[in-house]
């Protein structure tokens, strides 16, 4: 069976700390996408992960691909309000006809 | 460039009527998507074309119709509405099924069915 889970789901923390979402898949893939969403607003790409040790950096948001722990990260470097958000992976699965699995999404509130 | 673009933002239907819901893109995409957001439950895939004149079913197809009507142009159909499909409904495009598929989403349509 085709899984994403991410972890956690809910997050609240204050501004200038760090933090790292999790996101885990059930099976082979190298590719990989972090997506923001602002409340009543739709989804923005934010990463493209497309091999094993890809890293990418945006501003406070960092982005990694393991492949072979079938596993991504999202860290939040010194929060801001501003990153308050829902985030979420996606997984393409392309040795199954190229599906795309979403997370559930981590909401992140960040308090001032 | 308006991106993706989905009509109407809202929509309220009784049980049992019907309605289309529309999306296009003017990237040049081939793969179009529709998706549905319910609260705790993440997206969900309705529906998938990945090239103009194909469709192909997704996670959660039933009570649901597509078609694709050109490159451009992907519609979401609801039959015969129900209460459990009241969702937002988002509509999405990437590039190309064979290489990377970042898509990109429309403002989506909020839609109650009472």
């Amino acid at each position: 069976e085709l899984k994403v889970e991410q972890n956690p789901l809910f997050l609240s923390m204050q501004e200038g700390k760090n933090y790292t979402i999790y996101c885990n898949y059930s099976t082979t893939s190298d590719r990989l996408y972090w997506y923001r969403q602002d409340p009543g607003k739709s989804l923005e790409s934010l990463f493209v992960l497309l091999s094993n040790g890809a890293v990418k950096q945006e501003g406070r948001l960092m982005a990694s691909l393991d492949t072979k722990a079938r596993l991504s990260t999202l860290h939040i470097t010194a929060a801001v309000h501003d990153l308050s958000a829902t985030y979420f992976c996606a997984v393409e699965f392309m040795n199954r006809d190229d599906k795309i699995i979403f997370g559930k999404g981590t909401r992140l509130h960040i308090l001032p | 460039n308006a991106g993706v673009t989905q009509t109407p933002k809202f929509q309220v239907l009784k049980t049992g009527q019907s309605m289309t819901l529309q999306c296009a893109q003017d990237m040049n995409h081939n793969s179009m998507y529709w998706y549905r957001q319910d609260p705790g439950m993440g997206l969900r895939l309705i529906y998938y074309s990945a090239s103009e004149g194909t469709t192909d079913k997704g996670e959660v197809p039933n009570g649901y119709n597509v078609s694709r009507l050109n490159k451009r142009e992907f519609s979401l159909r609801l039959e015969s509405a129900a209460p459990s499909q009241t969702s937002v409904y988002f509509c999405a495009s990437s590039a190309d099924a064979g290489a990377y598929n970042e898509q990109f989403f429309g403002p989506g349509t909020r839609l109650t069915v009472l």
